[in-house]
């Protein structure tokens, strides 16, 4: 069964600092990966996400993301942080053999301070 | 499009009480998705339906939980009775598509709690 590990459940950059969140999985089989975001009392909000084909993923809001097969990571960055990324972020993996269930991990809050 | 739309927002209830939370999904998509979200435990799929028949429910976590998709356009999820460690923000998801790789998309949840 594929797992997620997200270091760090609360993350603290100034503004305009580099965001860097991290993320691991396990998978018995090549995974599809996803990092989602969550601002406060709202639903989840797609970043940006990995299937196949180019390791480096960009997404919405600046964020990007790269697939590295052989550390098994998924590190979501951006290379200056806004007030208004302060929000939860959640990395999630599935793959052929979960059929279509996310597979979440424990979520990072990210604060911005000015 | 509106997106995926729950009700109610907020629900209290009283312990042994039963609780109905309600989900429609995205015009056109084909799977939704159950989820509760709490502290101790962050996101746990509950269920899910794939062309309204339910795929794996083996996250329900116990037979007061029952989920129903009668139809394309609505979903429902009940606990009976309901008890305090139930209290958590349930959300619903849907996405298009048969790949395990689609994008779900998220309702804004339904913030439960059970006196």
């Amino acid at each position: 069964a594929q797992s997620v590990t997200q270091l760090g459940s609360h993350v603290s950059v100034s503004e305009g600092a580099l965001v860097l969140l991290r993320c691991n999985y396990s998978s018995s089989v090549p995974p599809y990966l996803f990092w989602y975001v969550q601002y406060p009392n709202q639903g989840l909000q797609l970043l940006l996400k990995y299937t196949t084909g180019a390791t480096l993923v960009k997404g919405i809001n600046g964020f990007e993301a790269e697939f590295k097969k052989s550390e098994t990571s998924f590190h979501l960055t951006k290379p200056s942080a806004h007030m208004s990324d302060a929000a939860e972020y959640f990395c999630a993996v599935s793959d052929s053999n979960s059929g279509y269930a996310l597979n979440f991990g424990k979520g990072t809050s990210l604060l911005v301070t000015p | 499009d509106a997106g995926v739309i729950q009700s109610p927002r907020h629900e209290v209830t009283e312990m042994g009480q039963e609780v109905t939370l309600r989900c429609k999904p995205i015009s056109g998509h084909n799977s939704l998705f159950w989820y509760r979200q709490t502290m101790m435990r962050g996101l746990e799929l509950l269920i899910y339906f794939n062309n309204n028949v339910p795929i794996d429910d083996s996250g329900m976590p116990e037979d007061r939980f029952s989920a129903k998709m009668p139809n394309a356009s609505f979903s429902t999820l009940k606990i009976q009775p309901s008890e305090p460690r139930d209290s958590a923000v349930y959300f619903c998801a849907s996405s298009n598509g048969q790949g395990s790789y689609n994008e779900q998309f998220f309702g804004p949840g339904t913030r439960l709690t059970v006196l």
